[in-house]
């Protein structure tokens, strides 16, 4: 069973206006991290946001947020006033503690498209 | 910047050779992780060190190896290249091999960009 859905193979938005992506987890385990990255096209993973299973308010990072509704197993990433730089791949990932490790368990993506 | 580093950019190799790809973790860090992520996909757990010891591994064959030196500098060897191979091999570094709360926040390199032909 996927860990990590994210439905939406490509969103577009235009500059200024706010966009959400969705994610639905799958975990049995009370204490897990919740992880947005942005991928440009040179590759490099940009850590954007952080939800812990037990934070009681959804994070926030600048224009970015995370919408965490915990009962419905679903953290999906709200960006603000969306730009031409924010076009890129997005991607979901959650953090489990493992026995004596912890990994990153990452959805598809979903690629942004933002225009002018 | 993130401050951790790979090598090399890009490789391209042929089916059955071998190939070793390096990371170097950001100051401080005594973890590195590396991932596989095939065109399209996201990125895929291959195996974690911490302080010089494999201490997790994902769903991958042991042809797949690594290695972390005293200054927690890592390498991922991939013997008998497939076809399949050919991803980006993205490696990351934290500090801590276990935890899920920020403090062990993983920080990614680059990528090296592997095509197997």
């Amino acid at each position: 069973a996927q860990k990590i859905t994210q439905t939406q193979p490509g969103m577009f938005v235009q500059e200024k206006e706010a966009v959400t992506l969705d994610c639905t987890y799958d975990t049995s385990d009370p204490s897990y991290g919740l992880f947005w990255y942005k991928q440009p096209s040179s590759g490099e993973m940009i850590f954007l946001i952080y939800q812990g299973s037990y934070d009681q308010q959804n994070a926030t990072e600048g224009r970015y947020s995370l919408n965490f509704q915990k009962a419905r197993k679903s953290a999906n990433l709200v960006i603000s006033a969306s730009q031409l730089g924010d076009s890129a791949m997005y991607f979901c990932a959650m953090r489990e503690a493992n026995s004596g490790y912890s990994t990153l368990t990452f959805g598809k993506g979903t690629m942004l498209l933002v225009s002018p | 910047e993130t401050g951790v580093t790979q090598s090399p950019t890009h490789l391209i190799k042929t089916r059955g050779q071998q190939v070793t790809l390096r990371c170097s973790s950001q100051s401080g860090h005594n973890t590195v992780s590396w991932y596989q992520q095939a065109l399209g996909q996201g990125p895929q757990f291959i195996f974690q060190y911490y302080r010089e010891e494999e201490n997790g591994r994902g769903n991958f064959p042991p042809r797949f190896s690594g290695l972390q030196f005293p200054n927690y500098s890592s390498e991922l060897n991939v013997n008998a290249l497939e076809l399949d191979d050919s991803a980006l091999y993205l490696c990351a570094s934290s500090l801590g091999g276990s935890g899920t709360a920020p403090v062990n926040e993983q920080f990614f390199g680059p990528g090296t960009r592997l095509t197997v032909l």
